[in-house]
């Protein structure tokens, strides 16, 4: 059963253009959601979190949107660049876990120059 | 901070031998995770530590992986005997509250 789901395994964009990456989820214990970047051969790295009291929350090219009543979260990257290639992971938790987060399957996007 | 280390990056071993893996978390991290990585599954949660003491182990596949954390700076996780669906990425996470920050991870192949 998973709690988190990225639907779309993978996504193709124009550099310079709009990535939107999606996220859904059942458990409506989540109370805190975050996006990991990851590389090959590498481990994810951190990007960019929401807390569910928000619905909203940007950080330079990233911006994170947060629809509780749908469960749903999305990552829009604009621009994109070449380098944004990777897989992108939406990840959850709730505040009594001590940090555990559950994580999606993951959503390979490659932006093309 | 050079970040969590994980060691070794990569290991290859026989079916029946045992594997030992190692991470380093970032200093002052309470929280320590072991994650196991397949195309089927993805990223799975293993084990947790919060303050060295094991949390939830209940993602622990069977009685042949165990995990240990004896101080704050060290944490193994070890697969004895080791079988050829045990390979994988392994990584090991820190983290404080809610965000974890990964290791590069060690690819496990048992042939």
């Amino acid at each position: 059963d998973q709690q988190v789901k990225q639907n779309s395994p993978s996504l193709s964009v124009q550099e310079g253009r709009i990535s939107i990456l999606n996220c859904d989820y059942t458990n409506s214990m989540f109370d805190y959601f975050l996006w990991y970047k990851k590389y090959p051969a590498e481990g994810p790295t951190f990007l960019i979190s929401i807390s569910s009291i928000k619905d909203k929350n940007e950080d330079g090219r990233f911006t994170v949107f947060l629809n509780k009543s749908a469960k749903h979260l999305s990552l829009h990257i604009v621009p994109s660049q070449p380098g944004d290639s990777a897989v992108y992971f939406c990840a959850a938790s709730n505040g009594g876990s001590q940090g555990n987060l559950i994580f999606g399957k993951g959503t390979k996007l490659s932006v093309k120059p | 901070d050079a970040g969590v280390i994980q060691s070794p990056r990569h290991e290859v071993t026989e079916m029946g031998q045992e594997v030992t893996l190692r991470c380093k978390p970032i200093s002052g991290h309470n929280s320590l995770f072991w994650y196991r990585q397949t195309m089927m599954r993805g990223l799975e949660l293993l084990i947790y530590f919060n303050n060295n003491v094991p949390i939830d182990d209940s993602g622990m596949p069977e009685d042949r992986f165990s995990a240990k954390m004896p101080n704050a700076s060290f944490s193994t996780l070890k697969i004895q005997p080791s079988e050829p669906r045990d390979s994988a990425v392994y990584f090991c996470a820190s983290g404080t509250k809610n965000i974890q920050y990964f290791g590069a991870g060690t690819r496990l192949s048992v042939l």
